[in-house]
């Protein structure tokens, strides 16, 4: 069974900086790229970048260009966004996402991070 | 960018009845692999968001045959052909033909 298990939730004061984490187990690491989008309340999912595991290619979307970083660790099966300058508009769930066999970007799907912006 | 526009935003649904979503993109999502680069999702209540048809017509693993997508070029519709209550949620179509990946605006399907 394919699993994307992300970190807890967190809790940031405007202008910081957030890391999640997104360990991907029952599938090859590197056979798909891993994307992180954003979901904020009432809102449709915002595509935020990608990542090729093996290469670390990565692609953002321009909206959050300069803002974040993905990386990925093989050694460890985990992919990470890094979002800084945080503002309260950043409040929301983050996800991260990866393909399958289906032909889909988005097969597998974590469980979501909360991340909360506040003074 | 491509612009997703989905209708309605919301749809009240009595069970056993059959419900349709429409999908609208700016640019064709028809790749010259003849392709179309369009995938339907839905977010139940407290859950992330599943696949449910990519492709704009292959339904995912273990997805109910009464989901079906159909359309192509800039038009799209995902069709239930009888609702039932486990189906609430906020469906969304999203284009997956380039960078940046864009969504609809989602349609959030309730029952009467």
């Amino acid at each position: 069974e394919v699993q994307l298990v992300q970190s807890g939730a967190e809790v940031r004061k405007p202008g910081a900086t957030v890391k999640i984490s997104c360990k991907v187990s029952g599938k090859i690491f590197t056979d798909h790229y891993i994307h992180w989008l954003q979901k904020a309340p009432g809102k449709g999912p915002q595509w935020m970048g990608l990542i090729h595991p093996q290469h670390g290619q990565t692609i953002y979307a321009e909206r959050f260009q300069g803002r974040v970083t993905i990386v990925a660790e093989t050694s460890r099966d985990t992919a990470y966004m890094e979002l800084r300058s945080l503002r309260a508009e950043d409040t929301a769930l983050y996800y991260c996402a990866t393909g399958g066999t289906t032909g889909s970007l988005l097969e597998f799907w974590g469980q979501g991070t909360l991340v909360t912006v506040s003074s | 960018d491509i612009v997703m526009t989905q209708s309605p935003l919301s749809l009240p649904v009595t069970p056993g009845e059959p419900a349709s979503i429409s999908c609208r993109s700016s640019q064709s999502l028809l790749h010259s692999s003849g392709y179309n680069f369009l995938d339907w999702y839905v977010q139940k209540p407290g859950q992330s968001p599943q696949l449910l048809i990519c492709l704009g017509s292959t339904r995912a693993s273990g997805v109910p045959d009464r989901f079906s997508g159909s359309g192509s070029g800039t038009d799209f519709t995902l069709q239930i052909s009888r609702v039932e209550a486990e189906d609430v949620g906020v469906y969304y179509c999203m284009q997956a033909l380039q960078t940046p990946y864009s969504f609809g605006q989602g349609t959030k399907l309730e029952i009467k």
